[in-house]
């Protein structure tokens, strides 16, 4: 089944231990994107990816990291995690972005940073 | 300033009564909008592209670009489109910007 897989859908963890929230795809997608989503404020974008080891910041970078190494997956990493951190997190990937490009979400972490 | 501006948080009407939902965007150059719909309990999903000028659910949404806006609109509204819309403009550069999203709920 053609998804967009994230681990672990929910984590609780205290202020300043390191994290990684792991997604991966199996559509053979370019693009990858994580995003952030808080009440009253939708989805952010924090990173975004258009290939292998092509990685931009989206609108809040601040305070988290990612990598492609691989084009399947994209995870995102929480150095020195905050309670300003706490939200529930989406990754996304797409095959072309530009006009007829659809992004495929995964199911959601939700993170809580204690 | 990129922006999306989904001023309604929440929208209720009641069955069968039209619905409208307004997206305005904010963006120098040329748009590619989009509008997802989250519904309860599953993953955020496309709904509609403007590029394609589909009608998905009986949901159609047209650009104006005079105006800015890309409002999703539904003539009759059915129980089962209750749910979270958000509105999504995605930029040159590839960056994605979403709105704050609108609740539609559909009363019997």
């Amino acid at each position: 089944e053609a998804q967009v897989t994230q681990n672990p859908r929910y984590l609780i963890t205290v202020t300043g231990k390191k994290l990684t929230v792991t997604c991966s795809q199996n559509m053979n997608h370019e693009y990858m994107s994580w995003y952030r989503q808080d009440p009253g404020l939708g989805l952010r974008q924090i990173y975004y990816s258009m290939n292998v080891e092509v990685t931009d910041k989206g609108d809040v970078p601040e305070g988290y990291k990612v990598s492609r190494k691989e084009k399947r997956n994209f995870p995102l990493i929480l150095e020195s995690p905050s309670p300003n951190q706490t939200s529930l997190y989406f990754c996304a990937s797409s095959p072309i972005l530009a006009g007829e490009g659809e992004q495929y979400f995964g199911p959601g972490t939700r993170l809580t940073v204690t | 300033a990129q922006r999306v501006t989904q001023p309604e948080k929440l929208l209720s009407v009641f069955k069968g009564a039209p619905v409208e939902l307004k997206c305005n965007y904010s963006y120098s150059g040329s748009p590619e909008l989009f509008w997802y719909v989250q519904y309860s309990r599953q993953r955020l999903q496309l709904l509609l592209r403007h590029i394609s000028r589909e009608s998905i659910k009986g949901f159609t949404a047209d650009l104006n670009k005079g105006e800015t806006s890309f409002h999703l609109k539904k003539p009759f509204a059915q129980e089962e489109d209750s749910a979270m819309y958000y509105c999504a403009l995605v930029t040159g550069g590839f960056k994605t910007i979403f709105g704050a999203g609108t609740r539609l709920f559909v009363k019997a």
